[in-house]
């Protein structure tokens, strides 16, 4: 079975901050990883497909890159919108694993 | 818009059958492009993939889960179906229907999602 890593499990910083997630894919995934941002009592939404596109009416200080196995996202300056659960999916398998997710707080 | 909403029994007795539907509007489930998708989310956890279904009826199951689940849909309908068996207090989770692109994998609407427990 593939195995989707995310550190850091908690992140914790301040509004205008540069945050860097890493996705490790225990096997190769090609581009197939998707990135969502996820709020307590609602569903997650896709941030990143294919790696790197970013989804239409998310901000652009939101970039996803990587290929293979290393995926990283980031943010280019932490807003207040940002504070929340983001997790990397992988869809090269039918198994279409998730990440644990990483939650980003309020330093 | 497109909205999909879950419903279903808020509460299963263990070694039963859960069984949800997903009612789809603003959209044809009979138009092409599209898969159809079930995930769930275990209480303060992660997310889990559970399977997936084309309008042809084409389903695809995550291995993890394959023996105990069924994906089907019904286009008079515009809805989609998910039944778990043999449930266990390990299925109590919050249970999404998902629209997905079908080209580039985009989940781009989402059902709400709905809160199944499994409990005696």
């Amino acid at each position: 079975d593939i195995q989707m890593t995310q550190s850091p499990s908690t992140l914790s910083a301040s509004v205008g901050d540069r945050v860097t997630i890493t996705c490790r894919a225990s096997q190769s995934i090609d581009s197939w990883l998707a990135w969502y941002q996820q709020k307590p009592g609602t569903a997650p939404k896709l941030l990143i497909y294919k790696a790197s596109t970013l989804e239409s009416g998310v901000p652009s200080r939101f970039s996803g890159s990587g290929s293979g196995t290393e995926f990283t996202l980031s943010i280019s300056s932490l807003q207040p919108d940002d504070f929340a659960t983001y997790y990397c999916q992988e869809y090269n398998t039918y198994s279409r694993t998730f990440g644990q997710g990483t939650k980003v707080e309020i330093k | 818009q497109v909205q999909l909403q879950e419903s279903g029994p808020g509460l299963v007795k263990p070694s039963q059958t859960l069984s949800l539907t997903c009612s789809v509007s603003g959209a044809s489930i009979s138009s092409g492009g599209y898969y159809w998708s079930w995930i769930r989310q275990h209480p303060g956890r992660g997310l889990e993939w559970i399977g997936y279904i084309y309008n042809s009826g084409s389903t695809y199951y995550n291995p993890s889960l394959k023996s105990r689940i069924t994906i089907a849909v019904d286009t008079s309908k515009n809805q989609f179906s998910l039944k778990v068996n043999s449930v266990t207090a390990a299925d109590t989770a919050v249970y999404y229907c998902a629209r997905v692109e079908s080209g580039y994998d985009r989940p781009d609407y989402w059902g709400q999602g709905t809160l199944v427990s499994v409990s005696s």
